[in-house]
């Protein structure tokens, strides 16, 4: 299986804060990967798909970038609605679709 | 708007098989992968396996021996099974569609059933 590591596991931030989120593959996975935002008791959002696309409706604050084994998903003023978990996902080639741990970003 | 909601018994004993249906509302099941994923309390997301509306599956090797999905286009629902549960399997199962085209992200989720595996 490809492993999906993130850094950092968590973090403190304020609101206007610029905000980058690390994603590591165990081996290259080309673009392919998505970035999920998840709130207590809630199910996962998209937001971004293959490594760099804003899925629709949500804010251009977010971005992603990478390609191969290294990949960033930054929040460019962060908002108070942004604090969550953020989580990685692969789905390159063949199955299983593995995720990160993820990012819990959190009020400083 | 699509919408996708999980039902199922909440309470799984030991052993036994652990069975939830999502039914899809809003637009259709065909054309589209649709998966379940798992997370247990305060852990990360595991993907379980998908299904095609044509009936084509794949699923998590670590879960392959005791996984077993089906879909039912005329009625709009897919189903998961997951046979000779443990505690481990404790968890809020998710399930989603998860797009054909680009990266197949999962851009659809059902809000989550908590099944909880005890005697």
């Amino acid at each position: 299986d490809i492993q999906m590591t993130q850094s950092p596991s968590s973090l403190s931030a304020s609101v206007g804060d610029r905000v980058t989120i690390t994603c590591r593959a165990s081996q290259s996975i080309d673009n392919y990967l998505n970035w999920y935002q998840q709130k207590p008791g809630k199910a996962p959002k998209l937001l971004i798909y293959a490594a760099s696309s804003l899925q629709s409706g949500v804010p251009s604050r977010f971005s992603g970038s990478g390609y191969g084994t290294d990949f960033t998903l930054t929040i460019s003023s962060l908002q108070p609605e942004d604090f969550a978990t953020y989580y990685c996902q692969q789905t390159y080639n063949t199955p299983p679709w593995t995720f990160g741990q993820g990012t819990k970003v959190e009020l400083k | 708007q699509v919408q996708l909601q999980e039902s199922g018994p909440g309470l799984v004993k030991p052993s036994e098989t652990l069975s939830l249906t999502c039914t899809v509302s809003g637009g259709s099941i065909s054309g589209f992968y649709w998966s379940w994923i798992r997370q247990p309390a305060g852990k990360g997301l595991e993907w379980i396996g998908r299904i095609y509306t044509s009936g084509s599956t794949n699923y998590n090797p670590s879960l392959k021996s005791r996984v077993t999905m089906s879909v039912d286009t005329s009625k709009n629902q897919f189903s998961l099974e997951l046979n000779s549960v443990t505690a481990a399997d404790t968890a809020v199962y998710y399930c989603a569609r998860q797009l054909t085209a680009t990266t197949q992200p999962i851009d659809y989720w059902g809000q989550g059933t908590l099944v909880t595996v005890s005697s």
